[in-house]
């Protein structure tokens, strides 16, 4: 079983759409997760870092479930410009602990 | 303007040949990384540092090296003796271990691509 798993998509869904990714971890002792975004071809970007409360940032919402293992990212009404790949995740427990990253969710957002 | 630089931007190499890839940061991180991305696949670690003149083998640092003489510069060199070298790599870099931030979050270069011909 991978680490951090996320279905890879692609999520088509028209501009305005509003849209969720989920992502599971395997590792309980993993502390701390982010989502990034990827443009083709270029590199990741980071899009949010995922409090325990759970964040927002715009239109843009994260939330963290332990007792399930998952992280979620919800996106309200989808613009074209954020067709991209995010990717999920996750870094075990110390400053010093390495990322593990999920293949990425492919959204293509349409007209 | 602070970041991370990566040249060159796109390499071609014969078999047989090691090539250096630089990475060049001016964030004052104490941390870098270098990641291979193959399609379909996450983000895999080869080396990283979390400080000048120590470094760590990553998930799959076999045909490759590195070296951390400056805080700024993490090279990574990929050796003749990597048998599937064709990737997208990336350089990243976090303040590291003696910085303020819980998160650690990892800031990326823009990419070499290496294409073995």
């Amino acid at each position: 079983r991978k680490e951090v798993e996320q279905d890879p998509g692609p999520f088509n869904v028209p501009e305005g759409a509003t849209v969720a990714f989920n992502c599971t971890y395997s590792n309980s002792a993993s502390q701390s997760f982010f989502w990034y975004r990827q443009d083709c071809r270029k590199e990741p970007k980071l899009l949010m870092s995922v409090y325990s409360s759970g964040n927002e940032d715009g239109r843009f919402t994260a939330q963290l479930n332990r007792a399930s293992q998952y992280i979620s990212l919800l996106i309200r009404d989808s613009k074209l410009s954020d067709s991209a790949t995010y990717l999920c995740v996750g870094r075990g427990a110390g400053t010093a602990s390495k990322l593990t990253f999920g293949t990425g969710t492919r959204l293509q957002v349409t007209l | 303007d602070g970041g991370i630089t990566q040249s060159p931007k796109y390499l071609f190499r014969k078999e047989g040949q090691n090539v250096t890839l630089s990475c060049e940061q001016n964030l004052n991180h104490d941390a870098m990384y270098w990641y291979r991305q193959d399609p379909g696949q996450g983000l895999r670690l080869i080396y990283y540092s979390q400080i000048v003149n120590d470094f760590q083998k990553g998930d799959i640092a076999e045909g490759y090296s590195v070296s951390r003489e400056k805080k700024e510069s993490f090279p990574l060199t990929v050796t003749s003796a990597q048998k599937n070298p064709t990737a997208f790599y990336l350089c990243a870099s976090s303040i590291g271990p003696s910085g303020m931030s819980t998160y650690n979050e990892q800031f990326f270069g823009p990419g070499t691509r290496l294409t073995v011909l």
